[in-house]
């Protein structure tokens, strides 16, 4: 399967851990975004990378999450002191050069 | 505020005959809309899109239409199928350089045998 694909597909957390998911795109897909998606609403942007550059970030990001591309390749989006508010579908997805973005299968954070 | 909505949470159709989903959307700067099916547990698939400087996309059973003058788009999926059952997102992409996607809340469709 050549997808973007994402792990872990479900964390569970107590509120206060910190948290950190990986997204690992389309391999010759420069572009990376993630997003989240809370219950009754669309996917909501979070930040943009192009190769290992964080180009743009939501004013959803707050300063307890942080995301990284270090080597222009896969991607990890931080959590920290994770709050019951933070329980959403967190999505990833890739671009090529074109306008299509190719989304993973998310993972899914409950925080108790 | 939402600048792209999607009006009807829920539409049933009968297998065979068409569907129509429709979506409305505000910030003029838009210039690139996409259609997403989605099924629980799994991420956006994408399905269809249109530029702003066309007025129509089509793709096998799927058509995208869209009225920039209203600034309304709708997807038209003929014949329905029941594995068509999925929740539908449409997204646009603004022209900041950086083409992150704005959605709205998604419809679920239903198609029935």
């Amino acid at each position: 399967d050549t997808g973007v694909s994402q792990n872990p597909r479900h964390k569970i957390t107590k509120r206060g851990q910190n948290v950190t998911f990986r997204c690992d795109p389309i391999s010759e897909h420069n572009r990376l975004y993630w997003y989240r998606q809370t219950l009754g609403q669309g996917p909501e942007f979070l930040t943009y990378f192009q190769n290992e550059a964080q180009l743009e970030k939501s004013r959803l990001l707050s300063d307890r999450f942080s995301a990284e591309r270090p080597k222009g390749s896969f991607s990890t989006l931080e959590i920290q002191r994770t709050e019951q508010g933070d329980s959403a579908m967190y999505l990833c997805a890739s671009r090529p050069q074109g306008e299509t973005q190719y989304f993973g299968p998310g993972t899914r954070l409950l925080v108790l | 505020d939402q600048q792209v909505k999607q009006n009807s949470p829920s539409l049933s159709v009968q297998e065979g005959r068409i569907s129509i989903l429709n979506c409305d959307y505000t910030n003029s700067m838009f210039d690139y809309f996409l259609w997403y099916k989605k099924y629980p547990a799994e991420g956006p698939t994408f399905l269809i899109s249109i530029s702003s400087i066309k007025d129509k996309n089509e793709d096998g059973r799927f058509t995208v239409f869209l009225n920039k003058s209203a600034k309304h788009l709708s997807l038209h999926i003929v014949p329905s199928q029941p594995g068509d059952s999925a929740v539908y997102f449409c997204a646009a992409r603004g022209n900041s350089g950086y083409s992150t996607l704005t959605f709205g809340k998604g419809t679920m469709l239903l198609v029935s045998p």
